[in-house]
């Protein structure tokens, strides 16, 4: 069963702040994202990545920036926290690009608070 | 860019009810169409999907949804719900561009609520 790992369930950060968030996967997967999750707002693609030192926005970049140093990381990179980037963050990853047809495995997600 | 639409933001029903939840895609290519479920604390998981053919679907406990192509429609239904069916439910669309598609958009989510 694919599995993809968040590194943390809850951060909390402070304003200006540069937070690390890690998202790894086991299964291979040559696709990555991240998403936002907000009430009412559903999800929003943040970035995402098709190979490894490849990324691409997704539709709400502005404050971040993302690494694929490794096929299997993703990590999400806030360089200045910001009170309006609280919010729950979702890491997915799916199967190679000619084959998105295939579903997208989500991670538990990490509830990131700005203070 | 194409957009989601999800009307009920949140659906209370009572046991044994029928459900519905609406979804409606903006975009007039051909797109392939998902239903994500999120039980309370667990992650994103795939209820359904469809990508060709026939447009009824039926996916994991019970769920179907139907593609109305001339409505931009992939409404989800299941005939009689139950207490553990609570959950937030997202409808998604990837939209292909020559043959190869695009990453997921999602709607912004109904939360069905079943009474016991």
């Amino acid at each position: 069963d694919v599995k993809v790992t968040q590194s943390s369930r809850y951060l909390v950060k402070r304003t200006g702040e540069k937070v690390f968030l890690e998202c790894v996967q086991d299964m291979d997967h040559e696709n990555m994202f991240w998403y936002r999750q907000d009430p009412g707002l559903g999800l929003r693609l943040i970035y995402f990545s098709y190979d490894v030192k490849m990324k691409e926005k997704g539709d709400i970049p502005e404050g971040y920036s993302v690494s694929r140093e490794k096929k299997e990381r993703f990590s999400l990179i806030l360089e200045s926290a910001s009170t309006n980037q609280t919010s729950m963050y979702l890491c997915a990853s799916g199967r190679d690009r000619s084959s998105y047809n295939s579903p997208l495995h989500f991670g538990n997600g990490t509830r990131l608070t700005v203070t | 860019a194409q957009s989601v639409s999800q009307h009920n933001h949140h659906v209370i029903l009572s046991e044994a009810a029928s459900l519905e939840l609406g979804c409606n895609y903006s975009y007039g290519g051909t797109v392939n169409l998902f239903w994500y479920v999120q039980y309370p604390g667990q992650h994103l998981q795939l209820l359904l999907k469809y990508f060709s053919g026939d447009p009824l679907v039926k996916g994991i406990k019970g769920f179907e949804a139907e593609f109305i192509k001339s409505k931009f429609s992939f409404n989800l239904r299941k005939p009689s719900v139950q207490w553990s069916d609570t959950a937030e439910y997202f409808c998604a669309v990837t939209l292909l561009l020559a043959g190869s598609a695009r990453q997921l958009t999602f709607g912004s989510g109904t939360q069905l609520t079943v009474l016991p």
